[in-house]
């Protein structure tokens, strides 16, 4: 069965500083992977995704992710955040080829510090 | 850009009464699914729908909801007696076929009293 944990609950960063979410996941198949955010009272909105090829993965907002297939990692990083980047971000998996449900992890809350 | 659309986004009843949250997806898109999410907790799958039939349904979806597709473009989550423990933000998402984004809606708060 798929399953994803995001360890840190919560990262406290300064403005301008980098960051990084981290995120692993354990699947007995080829996966997908995504990255969503969802601001106060929003919904969720996809950030970026793997579904193959290049292992490091663009996404919106100056975010990126890099897949590590060996250490089952997904983690997401950005080299300068602003204070718009308030958010819950949440790692997620699908089985490739086999189901579409998405797994998702318990999310992480970005607070930037000023 | 087309979304996917979920009404109420909020909505408060009494335990035991039935329920209808509803959804217009994408209008090309086929697979379909609803997730909650308790809060402070993360989101979890509750079931997909294609092809008129459910695909996969989690342990939550037990035989308290139903989905339904009515007409070309809703698609609603009914909760026949709802609990307490059934208050959470209820999310729709849909994908159009060969693709794995799900596009995710606002959301519909329920609030069970």
């Amino acid at each position: 069965a798929q399953s994803v944990t995001q360890l840190d609950s919560q990262v406290p960063v300064f403005e301008e500083a980098p960051v990084e979410l981290r995120c692993n996941y354990s699947s007995s198949v080829s996966v997908y992977l995504f990255w969503y955010v969802q601001y106060p009272n929003q919904g969720l909105q996809l950030l970026l995704k793997y579904l193959s090829g290049s292992t490091l993965v663009k996404g919106i907002n100056g975010f990126e992710a890099e897949f590590n297939k060996s250490q089952t990692s997904f983690h997401l990083r950005k080299p300068s955040v602003h204070i718009s980047d308030t958010a819950e971000y949440f790692c997620a998996v699908s089985d490739k080829g086999r189901d579409d449900k998405i797994i998702f992890g318990k999310g992480t809350r970005l607070h930037i510090l000023p | 850009e087309p979304e996917v659309t979920q009404t109420p986004s909020h909505q408060v009843t009494q335990m035991g009464q039935e329920v209808i949250l509803r959804c217009v997806p994408i209008s090309n898109h086929l697979y379909f699914y609803w997730y909650r999410q308790i809060l402070g907790q993360k989101v979890e799958f509750l079931v997909s729908f294609y092809n008129n039939e459910i695909s996969e349904k989690s342990e939550i979806f037990d035989d308290q909801f139903s989905v339904e597709r009515p007409d070309g473009s809703n698609f609603t989550l009914k909760i026949r007696s709802t609990k307490l423990e059934d208050s959470a933000m209820y999310f729709c998402a849909s994908n159009p076929p060969s693709s794995y984004e799900q596009y995710f809606g606002p959301g519909t708060r329920l609030t069970v009293t």
